[in-house]
């Protein structure tokens, strides 16, 4: 069975500031790690996304995020906050093979001016 | 990359009627689509698995004679709402992960559904 936490259902930060959004995963199979952003009533755009190999991953708009397996965390980070950023926030984990993506229940980023 | 098509994008009908959606891969060929749902602030949560030429795969609480679903096709699953309730209404998203390495999942772009 697989699982997310992301801790923090609202972050909010200062325009040109860093963001950090927690996502920590439980599984019992070698994770495939998602972060997905959502702006309302639309779908979900993918931001990055970890499988194997480098541990640190880059995503669009200046998003990253490492897996770390020790702590089975993979967090987002930006160095600097922009108002674009404003969204909700899902990270979703899942295995090999085709498997459905376990999310969880999000993190909603509010950027101030 | 590859594109999960999904139709209507919005939907009202009125309480008692039937609503389909449509799901379609336009480049790729999936054997499995999965159909989420996600309630206003809320996160996805999967509703099933389907599966092409096969009968689809229900999670626990999903009621499988109200959202029926229909994999008829490698490129087009369905979702028909059987007699819709204002409690179905929802945000409705399907999926696909990609065949080789299945190391992406693709998205549509969801049906607001609202049953008045």
């Amino acid at each position: 069975a697989q699982s997310v936490t992301q801790l923090g259902s609202h972050v909010s930060v200062s325009e040109g500031a860093l963001v950090l959004l927690r996502c920590n995963y439980s599984s019992s199979v070698p994770p495939y790690l998602f972060w997905y952003v959502q702006y309302p009533n639309q779908g979900l755009q993918l931001l990055l996304k970890y499988t194997t190999g480098a541990t640190l991953v880059k995503g669009i708009n200046g998003f990253e995020a490492e897996f770390k397996k020790s702590e089975t965390s993979f967090h987002l980070t930006k160095p600097s906050a922009h108002m674009s950023d404003a969204a909700e926030y899902f990270c979703a984990v899942s295995g090999s093979g085709n498997t459905p993506l376990v999310f969880g229940k999000g993190t909603r980023l509010s950027v101030i001016a | 990359g590859a594109v999960v098509s999904q139709h209507p994008s919005r939907v009202i009908c009125k309480s008692g009627t039937s609503v389909k959606i449509e799901c379609r891969s336009l480049d790729f060929q999936a054997t499995t689509m999965f159909w989420y749902r996600q309630f206003p602030k809320q996160s996805l949560m999967l509703m099933a698995t389907s599966n092409e030429g096969s009968k689809a795969t229900y999670e626990q609480g999903v009621e499988k004679d109200k959202f029926l679903i229909n994999h008829a096709s490698l490129t087009l699953s369905t979702l028909t709402v059987t007699s819709a309730h204002p409690e179905d209404s929802s945000f409705y998203i399907c999926s696909a992960r990609d065949r080789v390495g299945n190391t992406e999942a693709f998205f549509g772009q969801g049906t607001r559904l609202t049953v008045v």
